[in-house]
């Protein structure tokens, strides 16, 4: 079974300043990994993914992510944020073989500020 | 739209009726999740489909709640003899997966907020 961490549940910020929700997991076997973000009133959107390859992930927002094997984290990171990031983001792990299912974090809270 | 869709989006009921949602993946999608998200936590896994298959269950998913997705397209979750702790949000995803293999990445619908009075 595999499990997620993310110890923050609300992160205040000013806008224009750096900003890194963190996400630790467990898993006995090779994982994919996710950040999902859900912006008030909406469903959840796919922000970025970790499957293979190169452990820096980025999204078309200027977030980005990477893959830690060896402390089993997948930090999300912005250089500045903007007031439309405030939003809450949630990171998820899934098997990367076989049937899987996604097992969720319970989400952090961004909150951006003027 | 094309997107993952959820009706209704908002459910009031009393305690001891039964209550039924609908969910229409991205039609080309062949698997699709259902989920639970209560207050302050993250979305926890309840069953997902694939075509028509039921190919697992949480231990979340307790007798009086049923999933169906009779003809391998939309699908339905039935929560029977609700109770008060049943009150959260109902999400719904699909993804599209040509095999047996892993899932690269989930769409999600709006999601229904249930509350049982």
């Amino acid at each position: 079974a595999q499990s997620v961490t993310q110890l923050d549940s609300q992160v205040p910020v000013f806008e224009e300043a750096p900003v890194e929700l963190r996400c630790n997991y467990s898993s006995s076997v090779s994982v994919y990994l996710f950040w999902y973000v859900q912006y008030p009133n909406q469903g959840l959107q796919l922000l970025l993914k970790y499957l293979s390859g190169s452990t820096l992930v980025e999204s078309i927002n200027g977030f980005e992510a990477e893959f830690n094997k060896s402390q089993t984290s997948f930090h999300l990171r912005k250089p500045s944020v903007h007031i439309s990031d405030t939003a809450e983001y949630f990171c998820a792990v899934s098997r990367n073989s076989g049937y899987s299912t996604l097992t969720f974090g319970k989400g952090t809270m961004l909150l951006v500020s003027p | 739209d094309t997107g993952v869709s959820q009706d209704p989006r908002h459910k009031i009921t009393k305690r001891g009726q039964n209550v039924t949602f609908r969910c229409d993946p991205i039609s080309e999608h062949n698997r699709l999740y259902w989920y639970r998200q209560t207050l302050g936590q993250g979305p926890e896994f309840l069953t997902y489909f694939q075509n028509e298959a039921q190919l697992e269950k949480s231990r979340l998913l307790s007798d009086r709640f049923s999933a169906e997705r009779p003809k391998g397209s939309f699908s339905t979750l039935e929560i029977q003899r609700t109770e008060q702790g049943d009150s959260a949000m109902y999400l719904c995803a699909s993804s599209f997966n040509p095999g047996t293999g892993p899932t690269y990445e989930q769409y999600f619908g709006p999601g229904t907020r249930l509350t049982v009075t």
